[in-house]
């Protein structure tokens, strides 16, 4: 049982360069989240789903896209690199709304 | 809109203090649900509570209690006679019950010092 697995685990990019960060769970969870971490900032949510098909946006969503096409993966892209995108991102999943989530281990960008 | 204040950034104590992290959240919601989760150094994010709307009972487990106030939107977070492994970044969340979205605080760094 993995949990959720989130690669790669550290990634540099070019500004103006594009990229997927994937994320799967293998707990048959119905919500999955992107999270960014950044000093003093907390973990602000990106974007999230409630299930396949279904994805909403967070409190900072621009510059980043996801789908929902299974129960198990949820990508996130990033269109156009920016450094301000620099971060940790963290993905997450969980059963309904009144339980926490599970986290991944977390994928360090750095964008120059 | 939901929103979560954790206003100490960082707190440095001495091993077997007593500590009380704060937690204050905002929300239109009924329904809604608090926890608390553990971030040691190493990185990762560990689950440690969580309390819904309904139930303002205190819960203790072990050196760790929280202390649930509706009244004052509270959901503060003590840890007893702290201990060097307690050092860690603590965050506070709130989970709204029509959207399920999952926001956080700011975070709490807590140092524990031998």
């Amino acid at each position: 049982n993995a949990g959720v697995t989130q690669t790669p685990k550290f990634q540099v990019l070019k500004t103006g360069q594009s990229m997927t960060l994937q994320c799967a769970q293998d707990m048959n969870h119905e919500y999955m989240s992107w999270y960014r971490q950044d000093p003093g900032m907390g973990l602000r949510l990106i974007h999230y789903s409630v299930g396949a098909g279904i994805t909403d946006q967070g409190e900072v969503p621009n510059g980043y896209n996801v789908s929902r096409s299974t129960t198990e993966d949820f990508p996130l892209r990033l269109l156009s690199a920016a450094p301000s995108q620099t971060s940790v991102y963290f993905c997450a999943s969980g059963w309904g709304q009144k339980y926490g989530y599970t986290f991944g281990s977390g994928t360090r960008l750095t964008v120059v | 809109a939901q929103k979560v204040t954790q206003a100490q950034t960082e707190i440095s104590v001495v091993e077997k203090e007593d500590v009380t992290l704060d937690c204050v959240y905002e929300t239109r919601d009924t329904t809604y649900y608090l926890f608390w989760y553990k971030q040691p150094p190493s990185g990762e994010l560990v689950f440690l509570i969580r309390r819904n709307s309904f139930d303002e009972q205190n819960e203790i487990s072990g050196r760790y209690s929280w202390n649930f106030q509706k009244s004052t939107s509270s959901f503060n977070f003590t840890i007893t006679a702290s201990q060097v492994v307690d050092s860690a970044v603590y965050f506070c969340a709130l989970r709204s019950s029509n959207t399920g979205k999952l926001i956080f605080g700011q975070g709490t760094t807590l140092q524990v010092k031998p």
